[in-house]
């Protein structure tokens, strides 16, 4: 099992619509959690950490399940600009990568008018 | 405020050459962290430099290695480039410990031919 996977997509979703994906980690470990945007071509870039009790900023919150080893990411009334790339990155302590940071390998969003 | 710079943002070598990749950190970060992103793929994790030693490191060979200056800036040295270096090339920035999400450069998008 990788350590942190996503379903690719894309996912095609009509503008103002809701739009949900979730993202799995193998490492029960794990500390914490962050959804990166990327835009083709582009750098990654900090969307929002994801905290235990779940979080939300605007239109977009994250939910984080321990138990199930799982964490999600929301959106409400969707924008064109929201077309993007959505990584998911997995902190682990003592673990591999820069303090133990994995990334998924992407969701990518489609915004349709 | 300045954020991650790197440069150059674009690069073409031929297979067998040398390549130099250059970043400053975010005012205020002291931890460079270097990404190799291939198409479609998440970021995988080169290595990281803090107080000017390289402190973790990925499942790269030693044909790359790296380098932090006394002001945190960092560069990066890819020896005898192989057609499957071709990649975008990220530099993320952060402080050292806690839970201090990364700030990504804008990338150097390298091709080998």
């Amino acid at each position: 099992r990788k350590e942190v996977e996503q379903d690719p997509g894309p996912f095609n979703v009509p503008e103002g619509a809701t739009v949900a994906f979730n993202c799995t980690y193998s490492n029960s470990a794990s500390q914490s959690f962050f959804w990166y945007r990327q835009d083709c071509r582009k750098e990654p870039k900090l969307l929002m950490s994801v905290y235990s009790s779940g979080n939300e900023d605007g239109r977009f919150t994250a939910q984080l399940n321990r138990a199930s080893q799982y964490i999600s990411l929301l959106i409400r009334d969707s924008k064109l600009s929201d077309s993007a790339t959505y990584l998911c990155v997995v902190r682990n302590k003592g673990g591999g990568g820069a303090d133990g940071l994995t990334f998924g390998k992407g969701t990518h969003l489609i915004i349709q008018p | 405020d300045a954020g991650v710079t790197q440069s150059p943002t674009h690069l073409i070598k031929t297979r067998g050459q040398q390549v130099t990749l250059r970043c400053s950190p975010k005012s205020g970060h002291d931890t460079v962290s270097w990404y190799q992103q291939a198409l479609g793929q998440g970021p995988q994790f080169i290595f990281q430099y803090y107080e000017e030693e390289e402190r973790q490191r990925g499942n790269f060979p030693d044909r790359f290695s790296g380098h932090q200056f006394p002001n945190y800036s960092s560069e990066l040295n890819v020896n005898a480039l192989l057609l499957g270096d071709s990649a975008l090339y990220l530099c993320a920035s952060s402080f050292a410990g806690g839970d201090s999400p990364l700030h990504f450069g804008n990338g150097t998008r390298l091709t080998v031919t």
